[in-house]
């Protein structure tokens, strides 16, 4: 099975900062990875699709990039509601799994 | 807009089989397009894949749920439903149903179940 890992675990930060949180996958997943944002008691939330693409709806402030194995997830200034956990997911092959998650909280 | 809604009992007996169902509006099951899955997530922890079914009925699971978890859809109701037998306290979680595709990822997700394994 392939294992998803993220970094940081956690991080602090203001309005308007940019945050950058990596995920990197056990084998090689081409471009198959996705990312969800959660609130607290709320279901997930596709953020962006196959790596970089921006799922509808979706500021334009969050954006993906990598391939392979290392992936990015970048808030290009962040906003109040943006504090949340992310998780990342490959889609590649199942069993689907999700990172662990990062929690992005008020510095 | 697609919606989707996870029903089901909110306490189980350890040992019984857990059961859910999750009904689907604004798409259809018998879809080709999209996979149909369910998600897992203990309190205060992240989010485990369970597993997904097709309309074909081709079904995937995790391998550290396979022997006790089952998929199946239900076309004429619109919905698919999650069976997962011998439960113990460590499957205690909310349990989200979702629409999945391998390009687009998992797209449109129910607002989660909370179910309690206790005696």
């Amino acid at each position: 099975d392939i294992q998803m890992t993220q970094s940081p675990s956690s991080l602090s930060a203001s309005l308007g900062d940019r945050v950058t949180i990596t995920c990197r996958a056990s084998q090689n997943i081409d471009a198959y990875v996705n990312w969800y944002q959660q609130r607290p008691g709320k279901a997930p939330n596709l953020l962006i699709y196959a790596t970089s693409s921006l799922q509808s709806g979706v500021p334009s402030r969050f954006s993906g990039s990598g391939s392979g194995t290392d992936f990015t997830l970048s808030i290009s200034s962040l906003q109040p509601e943006d504090f949340a956990t992310y998780y990342c997911q490959q889609t590649y092959t199942p069993p689907f799994a999700f990172g662990p998650g990062t929690r992005v909280d008020v510095k | 807009q697609v919606q989707l809604q996870e029903s089901g009992p909110g306490v189980v007996k350890p040992s019984q089989t857990l059961s859910l169902t999750c009904t689907v509006s604004g798409d259809s099951v018998r879809t080709g397009s999209y996979f149909w899955s369910w998600i897992r997530q203990p309190a205060g922890k992240g989010l485990e894949w369970i597993g997904r079914m097709f309309s074909s009925g081709r079904t995937d699971y995790s391998p550290s749920l396979k022997s006790r978890v089952s998929i199946s859809i239900d076309t004429p109701n619109n919905q698919f439903s999650l069976k997962l037998s011998s439960v113990t306290a460590a499957d205690t979680a909310v349990y989200y149903c979702a629409r999945g595709s391998t390009w687009f990822g998992e797209d449109f997700w129910g607002q989660g179940a909370l179910v309690i394994v206790s005696s």
